[in-house]
């Protein structure tokens, strides 16, 4: 199975702040990678899928980058509603797996 | 509007067995991926099972032999059957949608709470 790491797995921002996540895949996953965002006691919302395409709906301050190995999710200015936690999701091949996530709290 | 309701969750002891439901609406069910994903208490996202449009079935390693994932296109319902249950079952189920047949999950139901325990 491909394994997936995230880091951090906890981030301490502002309001405004620009913040980035890393996913790192254990082989290479091309561009198959989306990303979530969940909010307590909430289900996930799709955010970016296939590595950097902005999921409709989700703000522009979004942006996801990457292909192979490494990729990251960045918010370019972090606001109130952005507070939650992040997954990386490959889905290359069977098993699907998401990486640990990364909690964004407020500084 | 597609909408996923999940529904059969409860509490059950080890051993025991449940099945869960997923009544699906809003957008054509039969040309979807269907997929269940778990979330322990406090832990993160772990895909568990998906049916294809064409009826291929994949599951992640720790469930096989025990759960089994079907669909019923003509009443839009995804199911999980979920035998010999254990204590690190109990989660959060949750059933998504595969976009256009892929594994990108664009749509996701509320969850359903499933806890093993005597």
């Amino acid at each position: 199975d491909i394994q997936m790491t995230q880091s951090p797995s906890t981030l301490s921002a502002s309001v405004g702040d620009r913040v980035t996540i890393t996913c790192r895949a254990s082989q290479s996953i091309s561009s198959w990678l989306a990303w979530y965002q969940q909010k307590p006691g909430k289900a996930p919302n799709l955010l970016i899928y296939k590595a950097s395409s902005l999921e409709s709906g989700v703000p522009s301050r979004f942006s996801g980058s990457g292909s192979g190995t490494e990729f990251t999710l960045t918010i370019s200015s972090l606001q109130p509603d952005d507070f939650a936690t992040y997954y990386c999701q490959q889905y290359h091949s069977y098993s699907l797996t998401f990486g640990g996530g990364t909690k964004v709290e407020i500084k | 509007e597609v909408q996923l309701v999940e529904s059969g969750g409860g509490l059950v002891k080890p051993g025991g067995s449940l099945r869960l439901s997923c009544a699906a609406s809003g957008f054509t069910f039969s040309t979807s991926s269907m997929n269940w994903v778990r979330q322990a208490p406090g832990k993160g996202l772990e895909w568990v099972a998906c049916t294809t449009s064409t009826t291929y079935i994949y599951y992640t390693d720790s469930v096989k032999g025990r759960f089994t994932i079907s669909r019923d296109n003509a009443k839009n319902s995804l199911y999980l059957q979920m035998n010999s249950l254990r204590a690190e079952d109990t989660a959060v189920y949750y059933c998504a949608r595969g976009r256009a047949d892929s594994e990108i999950f664009d749509y996701w139901g509320q969850g359903t709470l499933v806890t093993v325990s005597s």
